[in-house]
C-alpha cells in the first residue's frame, strides 16, 4: 500500500491558520489524496480530497505539489474544535472501474491549537 | 450528512465469551462497510471489507474465524469478537461507503470493548 509520512504534532494558536504537511512520493497516477481527522474518542470524519488539482470546501483547502509527491491541508483559521489527529491517505482502486477500494490510514499529524 | 450509527457504545465482557458490534447506515444505502480496529495513541488498522451479500474480504493477519462480519442488508453489518481474550480489547470503528463510485467512506463513533 502506499505510504504517506506526516509530522507526528503540530501546534498552532486560535484564528490562525495551520499548514499540514504530508508526503507521498510513491503515489500513483490514480491515487486520490484523502484527508480524514479523528477528534478524541470518536470516529474520523471527512475532510477533503483531491487528485492533481488544487481543492477548498468549507471545512479546509488542499493544496497539491506539482508533482503530487506531497500534499498540504490548510486550516484557514483554527480553532479549539480542530484539535484533532489529521490523517493524509493516499486512495488506491482495487479493480479496473476504479470504484472499489480502501483506507489505509498511516499515524497522522496530532495538531493542538492554542487558545 | 450521511451517519453511521454503531452499537453498543461501550461494552465489557468476560474472557471466552464472544460480543457483537452493529454498523448501522442511517440515512443512505451502504454496499460496502468496513471495519477498523485501533489501539489506544494508534492509528486505525483495517480489518475487513464486506460488500452486502458477499463475504468480507480479511487484511492479511486478521483471523476470519475470530472476527466474523456479516453484512446481510444495504444498511447493517455486524462483527462478532468470538471467543474474547484481553488482547482484543480494542475501539472498534466501522465506516460505509454509500454506491460505486462514490469516494466518501462515513465513519461510525466507535464501540469500545473491554475484555475483563
Amino acid at each position: 500500500d502506499a505510504k504517506t509520512t506526516q509530522p507526528n504534532s503540530m501546534e498552532s494558536n486560535e484564528e490562525e491558520p495551520v499548514h499540514l504537511p504530508c508526503n507521498h512520493s510513491t503515489i500513483s497516477g490514480t491515487d486520490y489524496i484523502h484527508w480524514y481527522r479523528q477528534l478524541p474518542s470518536q470516529g474520523p470524519e471527512y475532510v477533503i480530497h483531491g487528485l492533481t488539482s488544487n481543492v477548498n470546501n468549507r471545512m479546509a483547502s488542499l493544496a497539491i505539489a506539482e508533482d503530487r509527491k506531497s500534499s498540504t491541508l490548510i486550516l484557514h483559521r483554527a480553532t479549539l474544535r480542530d484539535a484533532a489527529v489529521y490523517y493524509c491517505i493516499l486512495r488506491r482502486a482495487l479493480g479496473l472501474i476504479g470504484s472499489s477500494y480502501k483506507l489505509i490510514f498511516g499515524s497522522g499529524t496530532r495538531l493542538l491549537v492554542r487558545p | 450528512g450521511a451517519v453511521v450509527s454503531q452499537h453498543p457504545s461501550w461494552v465489557i465482557c468476560k474472557s471466552g465469551t464472544s460480543v457483537k458490534i452493529e454498523c448501522r447506515s442511517l440515512d443512505f444505502q451502504a454496499t460496502t462497510m468496513f471495519w477498523y480496529r485501533q489501539f489506544p495513541k494508534q492509528s486505525l488498522m483495517l480489518m475487513a471489507t464486506s460488500n452486502e451479500g458477499s463475504k468480507a474480504t480479511y487484511e492479511q493477519g486478521v483471523e476470519k474465524d475470530k472476527f466474523l462480519i456479516n453484512h446481510a442488508s444495504l444498511t447493517l453489518s455486524t462483527l462478532t469478537v468470538t471467543s474474547a481474550h484481553p488482547e482484543d480489547s480494542s475501539f472498534y470503528i466501522c465506516s460505509a461507503r454509500a454506491g460505486t463510485g462514490r469516494y466518501e467512506q462515513y465513519f461510525g463513533p466507535g464501540t469500545r470493548l473491554t475484555v475483563t
